[in-house]
Order: structure tokens, then C-alpha cells, then sequence
């Protein structure tokens, strides 16, 4: 049984360029969440979706971030022209229903370097 | 903004003593969960606790939800040096609209030498 598969797992990207980060919930699960860990910090939610639909995006930035989790195919996290604080691990994580006491299981992350 | 403390930060012991680390929150949370994250690893999950005063044992761990639901506990028996690793405490609550958002802890790093 797959867990949560994300890619890649390394990205390096220069300043103004865009970021693409893919994950793939775990067999069965239709709820996606997606987190930040900057360095030297704790995780920092962003954005919760089901399929086709953004349930909760009260963590994301305002501008250059977007998610989307489409009917078909993986969630994926897109940051636009990234500046060097976007550097960071960004994991994604997966639960069967929507339910406060449903457990999360994270993925490995993709760590996103800023040249 | 719901915050969760934990307690202490840094831990460094000696195989076979034991341990506790505590997480504290002045809200309310309708479930809470611990993750074990290695470096360069996601978090891996032990166990979720929902029920005020809820005890869980996972081998030689420990897991304890408050009474009142804003507070929990990690115990280590005899802690070994593969339990070294960064302990995260994460709470969700009940929001409208649905969802599970989690608020992280601010991590304990355990290091335990033979």
C-alpha cells in the first residue's frame, strides 16, 4: 500500500522562475493538505483540498501561490516567480475523510532551493 | 491562531532512561496527533488521540490526552538510540466549512546516546 508520494524531491530554481511540486495522496484518500517547513521553523499549514475543490486556503500566500487537486492526476503546489524566501521543505499530506480526529500521513517533502 | 508549546526543546539522554515531553495549548482540540520526523523525512505518525484522558501505548511510548483536551504527553521507557528524532505534537479542531488543518508543536529534539 503506496504512502504519499511527492516530486520531486529536490527542486533548485532561480529567482523569478516557477516551481512545480506534485503529490500523490495515499490509495483511497481524497483529502490533500499542503505544509511549510522553513528552515529553523516548525510546520506551517497552507492550503486543504478534496478532489476538484480548495476547501481551506487560509495559509497560502496571496500572491505567486497557487494548488489545485484536479478529478484525474496528482495535487500539485505551483509557486510563480519565486524569490529566495520561498526556500523551504513543502510537505504534503493525505486523509481518507475530512473529519477532525482522521489521522494525516505526510509524505518525504520536496526541499525547494532558491538560487 | 491556535499555538501549541512543547517541552523542552532539546532533550539529550542516556540509553535506558526514561523521558517525557509535553505538549500545551491554551485551546481546545477536538483530536491530537505525534509524528516522529528523521532529517530529510516527512513526518511519520504514531498515534492520534481524541478522548480527553485517552492513553495509548505503543510499546515502550506513551501517549496521554488532557482531561481537558488542551494538553498532551510523550513518555519513553528505557529509551533506546533509535529513538533519537524530532517528537511534533499536532492539533486539529473542529472548523466550519470541514477540514483537518493541523497546528504543529515547536518539535523536541531527542537524542539518546549508548
Amino acid at each position: 500500500n503506496a504512502g504519499v508520494m511527492q516530486n520531486p524531491r529536490h527542486l533548485v530554481r532561480r529567482r523569478g522562475q516557477e516551481a512545480r511540486l506534485r503529490c500523490s495522496p495515499m490509495k483511497g484518500h481524497s483529502h490533500v493538505y499542503w505544509y511549510r517547513q522553513l528552515p529553523e521553523e516548525g510546520l506551517k499549514f497552507m492550503v486543504y483540498l478534496q478532489k476538484e475543490n480548495i476547501i481551506d486556503e487560509s495559509g497560502m500566500p496571496k500572491e505567486r501561490f497557487s494548488a489545485e487537486f484536479p478529478k484525474e492526476g496528482p495535487s500539485i503546489l505551483r509557486i510563480q516567480q519565486v524569490v529566495r524566501g520561498d526556500s523551504a521543505a513543502y510537505f504534503c499530506a493525505s486523509s481518507r475523510t475530512g473529519n477532525s480526529n482522521q489521522p494525516q500521513h505526510f509524505g518525504d517533502g520536496t526541499r525547494l532551493s532558491i538560487l | 491562531t491556535q499555538l501549541l508549546e512543547q517541552s523542552p526543546q532539546f532533550l539529550s539522554i542516556q540509553e535506558g532512561e526514561n523521558l517525557t515531553v509535553y505538549c500545551n495549548s491554551s485551546s481546545v482540540f477536538s483530536s491530537l496527533q505525534w509524528y516522529r520526523q528523521e532529517p530529510g523525512e516527512g513526518p511519520v505518525l504514531l498515534v492520534t488521540v481524541v478522548t480527553g484522558g485517552e492513553v495509548k501505548k505503543l510499546k515502550r511510548l506513551t501517549f496521554q490526552f488532557g482531561d481537558a483536551r488542551k494538553d498532551s504527553s510523550l513518555h519513553i521507557t528505557a529509551a533506546q538510540t533509535g529513538d533519537t528524532g524530532l517528537y511534533l505534537c499536532a492539533g486539529s479542531y473542529i472548523q466550519t466549512g470541514g477540514g483537518n488543518k493541523l497546528t504543529f508543536g515547536t518539535g523536541t529534539q531527542l537524542k539518546v546516546e549508548l
